[in-house]
């Protein structure tokens, strides 16, 4: 089971939009719409950002917002704000009944 | 309030068996639809989904590490307990159990999480 492929880093300036994406295969993303992703800050535990593709959980800021066509899952961080600049990981559930995490991806505020 | 914590050894030597528990309050694997799940995440490194266990004591395992791995729970104690077979240094990292939830199926999500416990493996 090989990891989902994201970008190692994204950037962006205060205010702007920033897009991370996931991509898997026919045998995880592009075929269940379980996938979330998770914030998390360095030496802390990941935090749920976003589940079942596109819904935000309570306490989630309406600025994270989620999507997927195929085999590719995306994050999207509008208003980049300071606060954003974290690791994030997404997540799929797999054919093999398993789960499978992204590669993560380095957020920068600029 | 949910909350889970994570306990164990901190150091292993090569070959051991790394046992760890997850203890949680407020919620209960008696309860329908719940589960708990193991992710680890070497230093520096990405997370990596290990195993989960439901309710009904039906479990998932990671397939590249199936052979080594076994999840059981506890649930007069509230407990999830994981073991590791024949561990080695690639195995050292942080191991977090998190409470497992979905809306459908019994497909979804991990949240909240446990603060993590370092696991090093050396000789």
């Amino acid at each position: 089971q090989s990891a989902l492929t994201q970008p190692a880093s994204v950037s962006g300036s205060p205010g702007q939009s920033i897009t991370i994406s996931c991509t898997g295969t026919s045998s995880d993303v592009g075929s269940y719409k379980y996938v979330s992703w998770y914030q998390q800050y360095p030496g802390k535990a990941p935090k749920l950002m976003i589940y079942d593709v596109s819904n935000r959980p309570s306490g989630v800021s309406n600025r994270f917002s989620g999507s997927k066509s195929g085999n590719t899952a995306s994050l999207t961080i509008s208003g980049l704000q300071a606060e954003d600049e974290a690791d994030y990981y997404c997540n799929s559930y797999t054919s093999a009944y398993a789960y499978v995490f992204g590669t993560g991806t380095k957020v920068t505020v600029l | 309030q949910i909350t889970l914590k994570e306990s164990g050894p901190t150091l292993l030597k090569p070959t051991q068996t790394l046992t760890l528990t997850c203890t949680f309050s407020g919620f209960s694997l008696r309860t329908s639809g719940a589960g708990v799940g193991w992710i680890r995440q070497p230093p520096g490194k990405a997370l990596e989904w290990l195993a989960l266990i439901y309710w009904h004591d039906d479990k998932r395992y990671s397939p590249s590490l199936k052979s080594r791995l076994t999840i059981t729970k506890d649930t007069s104690k509230n407990q999830v307990v994981l073991t590791m077979t024949n561990v080695d240094p690639v195995d050292t990292a942080t191991y977090y159990c998190a409470q497992h939830s979905y809306t459908s199926s019994w497909y979804g999500w991990f949240d909240p999480w446990g603060q993590g416990t370092l696991v090093t493996v050396s000789s």
